[in-house]
């Protein structure tokens, strides 16, 4: 089994619609959990990284983080065109000074927004 | 632009062959991190370097290796390649002075390396 599980999707919504992206992990010691964007054939770029449980919103982007349930989301509303790209969870234990740290991710999901 | 450079953008080899693959963090960085990404593995983390020393090593077969030079750029280098290792090589670079909450990595365009 994988320490992160995410749905490869493909997903594909109207433009306007809210999009609900998920993962689920299994490792108790992630603290810190990030969603990256990765447009085809480019390096994933960090959108939003939250510590620990709650809610953190960033514009049209709402990451939210329930640690008990070991299950994150992410929430794009008023979608545009320009949203359609690979979403990528992403996790990583406390940092370490000196170090950082290595992520573990998700397999992507793949979204479309449609005109 | 995350401001990490990686070289070549694309390389094609046949298999049993040796390549290596470059990267530069971003300036002031001290930490590279080099992963893969395939279709059916998803991004995966590799090895990382802290200025010039191994930190940490991932699910990184024996026929890879890595080292980090003074100028703190890096190399990965691929031996005896097999079909399988077709995939994305990304570095990302991150600056774990302590000046940022988070460590977030900043990834490069990647290398995009196909095996025939």
């Amino acid at each position: 089994q994988k320490e992160v599980e995410q749905d490869p999707g493909p997903l594909s919504v109207p433009e306007g619609a809210i999009v609900s992206l998920n993962c689920t992990y299994s490792n108790s010691a992630f603290q810190y959990f990030m969603w990256y964007r990765q447009y085809s054939r480019k390096g994933p770029e960090l959108l939003m990284y939250t510590y620990s449980s709650g809610n953190k919103e960033d514009g049209r982007f709402t990451a939210q983080v329930d640690k008990s349930s070991k299950y994150i989301s992410l929430f794009i509303r008023d979608s545009q065109p320009s949203d359609s790209a690979t979403y990528l969870c992403a996790m990583t234990q406390r940092r370490v000074t000196g170090g950082g740290n290595k992520l573990t991710f998700g397999t992507g999901t793949q979204l479309k927004v449609e005109l | 632009d995350s401001g990490v450079t990686q070289t070549p953008k694309h390389l094609i080899t046949a298999t049993g062959q040796r390549v290596t693959l470059r990267c530069s963090p971003r300036s002031g960085d001290l930490s590279v991190y080099w992963y893969q990404q395939s279709l059916d593995q998803g991004l995966q983390f590799l090895i990382q370097y802290y200025n010039g020393e191994e930190r940490a090593k991932g699910n990184i077969l024996e026929r890879f290796s890595a080292q980090q030079f003074p100028d703190l750029h890096s190399e990965l280098n691929l031996s005896s390649l097999e079909l399988g290792d077709s995939a994305l090589y990304f570095c990302a670079s991150s600056d774990p002075s302590g000046r940022n909450t988070y460590n977030e990595q900043f990834f490069g365009p990647g290398t995009r390396l196909t095996v025939l």
